[in-house]
């Protein structure tokens, strides 16, 4: 089975910019999340979908993040504007209800605000 | 919420020695613990996972231990080799959902 994937790999954008992440789930997963990995700390969560509910979003910092996943199938993560702060490796992860396997993580967006 | 720390940050063994890394959590509700492995520039990867009505799990050279009591679980890896250098999360967890994840720790296997 295909797995999650993530697009772009890398994305360099000026403090003011905006950039748009995102993330196709392993098909047929309804939980998707997004979490944020700043250089040596934490995995830091973001926010969770459940098909296309926002389940949980205590984690996003702030509103010039937003994320969407319109029909329940792969989701985005708009940084509007980006600040320097916002720098670090953007990953997507699903499961499948029910899973007993732990997520599947996609191999994650470098972001870098210059 | 749930809150997970994880120690050490860094960890360097002698090839063929053993690692610990312990976590704790804050939540004991928490009853799924996966441990993911991160290669540089790979994903994160689950290596193994331990459920809370379990005290150990093997799986070849990798352990884990948990201890419900205390909140606290561990990983053990035996006879290091240097493609064990990674960093290492620990994650916890109600039934899968919602997982929150420590802040890694860098081990270095040494030739």
């Amino acid at each position: 089975e295909a797995g999650v994937t993530q697009f772009p790999s890398h994305s360099v954008i000026e403090k003011g910019q905006t950039v748009t992440l995102r993330c196709d789930p392993i098909s047929g997963h309804d939980n998707l999340y997004w979490y944020r990995r700043v250089m040596g700390k934490e995995i830091k969560f973001l926010l969770h979908f459940v098909k296309e509910s926002k389940q949980d979003e205590s984690g996003m910092p702030n509103n010039r993040f937003l994320a969407e996943r319109t029909g329940g199938t792969y989701s985005t993560l708009k940084v509007q504007p980006a600040e320097l702060e916002d720098s670090g490796v953007y990953f997507c992860a699903s499961s499948h209800s029910g899973t007993v396997f732990g997520y599947t993580f996609g191999s994650g967006t470098r972001l870098t605000v210059v | 919420g749930e809150n997970v720390e994880q120690h050490p940050s860094t960890l360097s063994v002698q090839e063929g020695d053993s690692a610990v890394i312990k976590c704790t959590y804050s939540d004991s509700a928490s009853n799924y613990f996966p441990w993911y492995k991160q290669e540089l520039g790979k994903r994160p990867q689950l290596i193994i996972d331990i459920r809370s009505n379990v005290g150990e799990k093997k799986d070849q050279r990798i352990a884990v231990t948990l201890n419900k009591t205390a909140k606290h679980f561990s990983l053990h890896i035996t006879e290091t080799q240097p493609e064990d250098s990674a960093v290492y999360f620990c994650a916890a967890s109600k039934w899968n959902n919602d997982m929150r994840f420590g802040a890694g720790t860098r081990l270095t296997v040494k030739p």
